[in-house]
């Protein structure tokens, strides 16, 4: 069973649209969600991150709106460049689990 | 990344025993591996925190991690089938805890016969 699920699973997007990526989870021990980005051929490397205490959390073009009420958090990617093309991975943690990755999502920006 | 180092970066194996190694430079206390095959999201093998092994998750027995110093992690594989092609990333976080940073090796990439 999918701890933590993600949509889509590929999103194409012209430069300068917004991509929007969801997540949603079970497990209302989770206490940190983070989103990484992958190129092809590289390792996962952290973008950003919220905790429960808030329900925004934005670093330049990226912004993570969490709902802790209903349980999704979702990442957007305002003016998207093509140099965002990337699978990204939302996941979520708790002590007992540790860190679950959801299956990823394949983002495409097309100039 | 040259904060992490891993090696090799690319193995391939048939029924040969080989032990992959990896390299943190930061000052963590937390080295992990993961499994990344292709198309999914990483998936956790072991951690280690100051040296103890913390986390063992279901992984066949032919995978054997080993931690030597708080800096370094091997992963000895032996009797490699098929399902094991994947990459393996070494990873470390300043703590045990992974509700923060993780910093991803390279990883090796992993082909079997």
């Amino acid at each position: 069973q999918q701890q933590v699920r993600q949509s889509p699973q590929s999103l194409t997007v012209w430069e300068g649209e917004t991509a929007i990526l969801n997540c949603s989870y079970e497990d209302s021990t989770f206490d940190y969600f983070p989103w990484y980005h992958q190129f092809p051929g590289e390792s996962p490397a952290l973008l950003i991150a919220i905790r429960p205490v808030s329900n925004k959390k934005e670093d330049g073009r990226f912004t993570i709106f969490f709902n802790k009420r209903e349980k999704k958090f979702s990442l957007h990617i305002a003016d998207s460049q093509p140099g965002d093309s990337a699978t990204y991975f939302c996941a979520s943690h708790n002590y007992a689990q540790g860190l679950t990755f959801g299956l990823g999502t394949r983002v495409s920006v097309f100039p | 990344n040259t904060k992490i180092t891993q090696s090799p970066r690319y193995l391939i194996l048939g029924r040969a025993n080989k032990s992959l190694e990896c390299e943190q430079h930061l000052g963590h206390n937390a080295m992990y591996w993961y499994k990344q095959s292709a198309e999914k999201p990483p998936e956790l093998m072991f951690l280690y925190n100051l040296k103890q092994l913390i986390r063992n998750e279901t992984v066949p027995s032919r995978f054997i991690p080993e931690c030597p110093d708080s800096s370094k992690l091997l992963l000895h594989i032996s009797a490699v089938d098929p399902e094991d092609s994947a990459v393996y990333f070494c990873a470390s976080s300043q703590g045990q805890f992974s509700n923060e940073r993780l910093f991803f090796g390279h990883g090796t990439k992993l082909s079997v016969l």
